[in-house]
Parts: structure tokens; C-alpha cells; sequence
């Protein structure tokens, strides 16, 4: 079975401050992980995949395959980023690439001007 | 170019009707998902088409929900009859086929109300 763990439902960081959003994952091979973003009024739209190593509106997240986790991180947070963010795993079954998402609950992340 | 587009935005009925939700995918795009999200819990899937054809449909809640994808274009979801605990956000999303990476593409969901 597959699941995505987000512990913090709720996360209010000041803008210029660091920002961590935390996600777990359980998965019996090697999945594909994303986070998904929703700003206030848009659709659900991706934000990042751990298979592009980008860095997205200045994210970034690191698959640690010891921990099963993939957090999000952001060194200085933006007004702008206040959003709804969800992490979501993929599985990698004979139709990779292809596969339904495994959502987590998500976290509000709300920055503080 | 339009993105995935869901039809009603919002719908409120009684208990026991019948609703269906249209799902219109980006032109060309061989996956539909359609996923729901019931309120202050997780976004959760419920069925896959590739095309026409049912790909996986293990996330279907029960035999009063019927999907169909006709022609391998847009997808509606029946329910019939509602109950309360049907309410929630139905979400679809449409991706190409590919071998690997993909992102899918989310409309902006129907609001579903059963009272």
C-alpha cells in the first residue's frame, strides 16, 4: 500500500524566514514523488517532481530514500507563497509514468508579512 | 491553450438524486483521473481511463458512482443516488501517455453538496 504522510496541517512562517514543509511517504519500491500547489482561487497545479531536480518560485526537494521523505524547502518565504501544498507519490508499476497520485492532506502554509 | 474544464462548478442536491459531473481534458490527452476530496481529508483517486477504457477504477467508493469516458474525450461521473457523505470536491485530471515523469493536469473541480 501506498501512503503520504504531511504532519503539519497548518504552518505560519514571517516572510524573509526559512520555510520547511515536511512529507513521508510509504511505498514498497521506488515511487515518484511531487508536490502540488493551490493558491487561493487557481486549480491544483504542480509545483515540483523529485525526477526533474529543479527549483521551482525558489523551491526545492530533496528525496531521502533512508528516511522515505521529501520535504519542501525554501530559504527566504514570500508572501506570494502562502498556499495550499500537498505531496503526492506516484508509483512506478508497468505503467509508469502513468500512474494515479497518492495525496497527502496537505498544508496550509500562510506567510506573515 | 484551455486547460482541463469540469462542469457544474458547484452543484447542490437533495439526498437520493441523481448528479452528474463533466470532465472535459486537454485535447489530446490519453489519461483521465478522477479524484475527490471530502472535506479535511485527503485529495483521493478514484478511477484511471486510458482512452475509452477503464485503466483502474479500485478507488470507486461503491456501485452508486459510475464513470464513462466516451469516445476516449470527456468523462462524466454518475451518482446516483446521492448520499451525504458523497459531499466533497471531485477533481479530474488529464496527462499524455508517456514512459515516465508525468504531471498531470488538474480542472477546478466540482463542488458537490448533498443535503
Amino acid at each position: 500500500a501506498q501512503r503520504v504522510t504531511q504532519p503539519e496541517k497548518l504552518l505560519s512562517v514571517f516572510k524573509g524566514a526559512p520555510v520547511e514543509l515536511k512529507c513521508n511517504y510509504s511505498y514498497s519500491g521506488s515511487p515518484e514523488l511531487f508536490w502540488y500547489v493551490q493558491y487561493s482561487r487557481q486549480r491544483l497545479q504542480l509545483l515540483l517532481r523529485h525526477i526533474s531536480r529543479e527549483s521551482i518560485k525558489g523551491f526545492t526537494a530533496d528525496l531521502n530514500k533512508g528516511e522515505t521523505s521529501f520535504h519542501l524547502k525554501k530559504p527566504f518565504a514570500q508572501e506570494e507563497d502562502s498556499a495550499m501544498y500537498y505531496c503526492a507519490l506516484s508509483g512506478r508499476g508497468s505503467n509508469f509514468g502513468n500512474e494515479k497520485l497518492t495525496f497527502g492532506t496537505g498544508t496550509r502554509l500562510t506567510i506573515i508579512p | 491553450e484551455a486547460g482541463v474544464t469540469q462542469f457544474p462548478s458547484h452543484s447542490v442536491i437533495e439526498k437520493g438524486q441523481t448528479v452528474t459531473l463533466r470532465c472535459d481534458p486537454i485535447s489530446g490527452h490519453d489519461n483521465l483521473y478522477w479524484y475527490r476530496r471530502v472535506m479535511g481529508k485527503e485529495i483521493k483517486f478514484l478511477l484511471h481511463f486510458v482512452k475509452e477504457s477503464k485503466q483502474d477504477e479500485s478507488g470507486m467508493p461503491n456501485n452508486r458512482f459510475l464513470a464513462e469516458r466516451t469516445g476516449g474525450t470527456y468523462s462524466t461521473l454518475k451518482v446516483q443516488p446521492a448520499e451525504l457523505e458523497d459531499s466533497g470536491v471531485y477533481f479530474c485530471a488529464s496527462s499524455p501517455w508517456t514512459s515516465g515523469g508525468n504531471e498531470q493536469f488538474f480542472g477546478p473541480g466540482t463542488r458537490l453538496t448533498v443535503l
